[in-house]
């Protein structure tokens, strides 16, 4: 178990609607990333922050935002969901300086109708 | 930019037989590279990491993975499988100055008695 937590574990959403997914980071980790896993594929990655602030983004439109809080939690936030934004959304945390290995959380599924 | 490919798809072996799962990367950069496990309806799991050193790195649960620099490849393998790893592997790798990690299309284990 990786001290990553994620919540809520499953969540079904309509076309259109707005979500939030929760991460709470493992002890001691100041990063946190966010990846998409659609079904029968490789997680791809939509953005991470440190500090704060985003440190770099993957290939996905502004609809996906996220927030970092002090206490290293943070936010995953999609907004005018489309059915392809059905997947396992996977967060994961680590620490500059320790060669960017990342520990992932157990995920949301996340269902779009 | 990186790419990672993960050669099978599918790997169905008997129980207690050896087990080799292929990946190939491209990279123009230096990378680190990983091998992460993924149960059903469960997060990711870091198996194993290179990052520097011995090519040879040994992991959890009894796998090993070999770098090969010349070859661009980073295989998995485990001498004698059980019936608990019946999983889905992700082979991934990471610029050494970056913080995503670029994930393949994932190999399926099944371990059958």
């Amino acid at each position: 178990e990786t001290g990553v937590t994620q919540s809520p574990t499953h969540l079904i959403k309509t076309r259109g609607q707005q979500v939030t997914l929760r991460c709470s980071s493992q002890s001691g980790h100041n990063t946190v990333s966010w990846y998409q896993q659609a079904l029968g594929q490789g997680p791809q990655f939509i953005f991470q922050y440190y500090r704060e602030e985003e440190n770099g983004r993957g290939n996905f439109p502004p609809r996906f935002s996220g927030l970092q809080f002090p206490n290293y939690s943070s936010e995953l936030n999609v907004n005018a969901l489309e059915l392809d934004d059905s997947a396992l959304y996977l967060c994961a945390s680590g620490e500059p300086g320790t060669k960017n290995i990342q520990y992932f959380g157990a995920g949301t599924r996340l269902s779009v109708l | 930019a990186q790419s990672v490919t993960q050669l099978d798809s599918q790997v169905p072996v008997f129980e207690e037989a050896p087990v080799e799962l292929r990946c190939n990367y491209s990279s123009s950069v230096s990378v680190y590279l990983f091998w992460y496990v993924q149960y059903p309806n469960q997060g990711l799991q870091l198996l194993l990491k290179y990052l520097s050193g011995s090519t040879l790195v040994k992991g959890i649960n009894g796998f090993e993975a070999e770098f090969n620099k010349s070859q661009t490849s980073f295989h998995l393998r485990k001498p004698s499988v059980h019936i608990s790893d019946t999983a889905e592997y992700f082979c991934a790798v990471i610029p050494n100055s970056g913080y995503a990690l670029n994930f393949g299309k994932g190999t399926s284990l099944l371990v059958t008695p």
